[in-house]
């Protein structure tokens, strides 16, 4: 089983539509979570943090369930901008039980695009 | 600031000769990542650094992957010798311990092995 498992997608929606990705994890000892964003051929950047009370920037929401080691990505109102690939991202705690933010997990990501 | 630096951007080199990546971390970064992403595979972690040394290279896929950060500054990511099936695009990042907004990538090194 992979570590961060993604909804396959692609999704494909028209402007103003919202969509919603998921993601699941194995690793119960995971510490912080991330949604990154990348553009065709391009780097990865983070997109936002997501926390246990769940938290908005704007048009995006992500939530985390730890007990079901779920986590989700909201997008209202989409844009034409807002096509990228978004990947789940997982934080694993360090070999020695440190906490860090040192060592980051990437799902497959999923695939939007938004049309007019 | 300058961001991570990859270079080179891109490199097609024929089956069987060695390949070097090299990265440029952000400046006071104490962490250092080497990545690699394929359609099949999407993103894998081959190897990280912590103050320029290697914790854990599990990711590294066969003898012929070798990683070193001779400083602060430097890493490469060495293939010897390649093969089509490494072709890929090697990201190197870098963060800051306890940051997460501090894991930034590099724009890529895109390899081709023909």
């Amino acid at each position: 089983r992979k570590e961060v498992e993604q909804d396959p997608g692609p999704f494909n929606v028209p402007e103003g539509a919202t969509v919603a990705f998921n993601c699941t994890y194995s690793n119960s000892a995971s510490q912080s979570f991330f949604w990154y964003r990348q553009d065709c051929r391009k780097e990865p950047k983070l997109l936002m943090s997501v926390y246990s009370s769940g938290n908005e920037d704007g048009r995006f929401t992500a939530q985390l369930n730890r007990a079901s080691q779920y986590i989700s990505l909201l997008i209202r109102d989409s844009k034409l901008s807002d096509s990228a690939t978004y990947l789940c991202v997982v934080n694993s705690e360090l070999p020695g039980g440190g906490t860090s933010y040192g060592k980051l997990t990437f799902g497959q990501g999923t695939i939007l695009t938004v049309h007019p | 600031d300058a961001g991570v630096i990859q270079s080179p951007r891109h490199e097609v080199t024929e089956m069987g000769q060695e390949v070097t990546l090299r990265c440029k971390p952000i400046s006071g970064h104490d962490y250092l990542f080497w990545y690699r992403q394929t359609m099949m595979r999407g993103l894998e972690l081959l190897i990280y650094f912590n103050n320029n040394v290697p914790i854990d290279d599990s990711g590294m896929p066969e003898d012929r992957f070798s990683a070193k950060m001779p400083n602060a500054s430097f890493s490469t990511l060495k293939i010897q010798p390649s093969e089509p099936r490494d072709s890929a695009v090697y990201f190197c990042a870098s963060s800051l311990v306890g940051n997460p907004y501090g894991y930034t990538f590099g724009s890529g090194t895109r390899l081709t092995v023909v």
